[in-house]
């Protein structure tokens, strides 16, 4: 089993929508979590930590349920520069390093 | 604030050569993790240096590859003799701890004919 894994879309979805992307990681003793987003060929930048109280940064919402091992993130109001790949980031069991995910692609369409 | 520093951003390179890449960190940070990323497998970790000392070689592919980090503001990943199969996007990151929001270069595009 992948460490985390994501559902590779691509999500194709009109400006103005909701988007919903959920990511497993394998590792019960990860602390730290985190949504990154990838633009083509560009590196990838931190979007949001993710907490486990859950997370709000404008039309971003980042969810952790430890007891099933997922994490989420909510794109409200989707615009056009949303468009990009989201890495979903997981630390490893001895907290000494990230795991990412393969990333979901998400388009955004006018 | 100049963020992680990577060079060169292209490379292309025939098959037998040696490649190396070359990476300054973020000033303070204690963390440097050598990553690689391809279309079919994703963002791979190949090694990470903790202070200055390689913690996990894991992901190194194989004997071909090999990091330094002689010091806090320099690394370098080597590839003797590459491959085609070597071609990749090969990112560093740098952070303040190993399991802290990392910061990535711009990334070395190399493609080895």
């Amino acid at each position: 089993r992948k460490e985390v894994e994501q559902d590779p879309g691509p999500f194709n979805v009109p400006e103005g929508a909701t988007v919903a992307f959920n990511c497993t990681y394998s590792n019960s003793a990860s602390q730290s979590f985190f949504w990154y987003r990838q633009d083509c060929r560009k590196e990838p930048k931190l979007l949001m930590s993710v907490y486990s109280s859950g997370n709000e940064d404008g039309r971003f919402t980042a969810q952790l349920n430890r007891a099933s091992q997922y994490i989420s993130l909510l794109i409200r109001d989707s615009k056009l520069s949303d468009s990009a790949t989201y890495l979903c980031v997981a630390s490893n069991q001895a907290g000494t390093a990230l795991i990412f995910g393969k990333g979901t692609t998400l388009s955004v369409s006018s | 604030d100049a963020g992680v520093i990577q060079s060169p951003r292209h490379e292309v390179t025939e098959m037998g050569q040696e490649v190396t890449l070359r990476c300054k960190p973020i000033s303070g940070h204690n963390s440097l993790f050598w990553y690689r990323q391809t279309m079919m497998r994703g963002l791979e970790l190949l090694i990470y240096f903790n202070n200055n000392v390689p913690i996990d070689d894991s992901g190194m592919p194989e004997d071909r590859f090999s990091a330094k980090m002689p010091n806090a503001s320099f690394s370098t990943l080597k590839i003797q003799p590459s491959e085609p199969r070597d071609s990749a996007v090969y990112f560093c990151a740098s952070s303040y701890s190993a399991d802290d929001e990392q910061f990535f270069g711009p990334g070395t595009r190399l493609t080895v004919l």
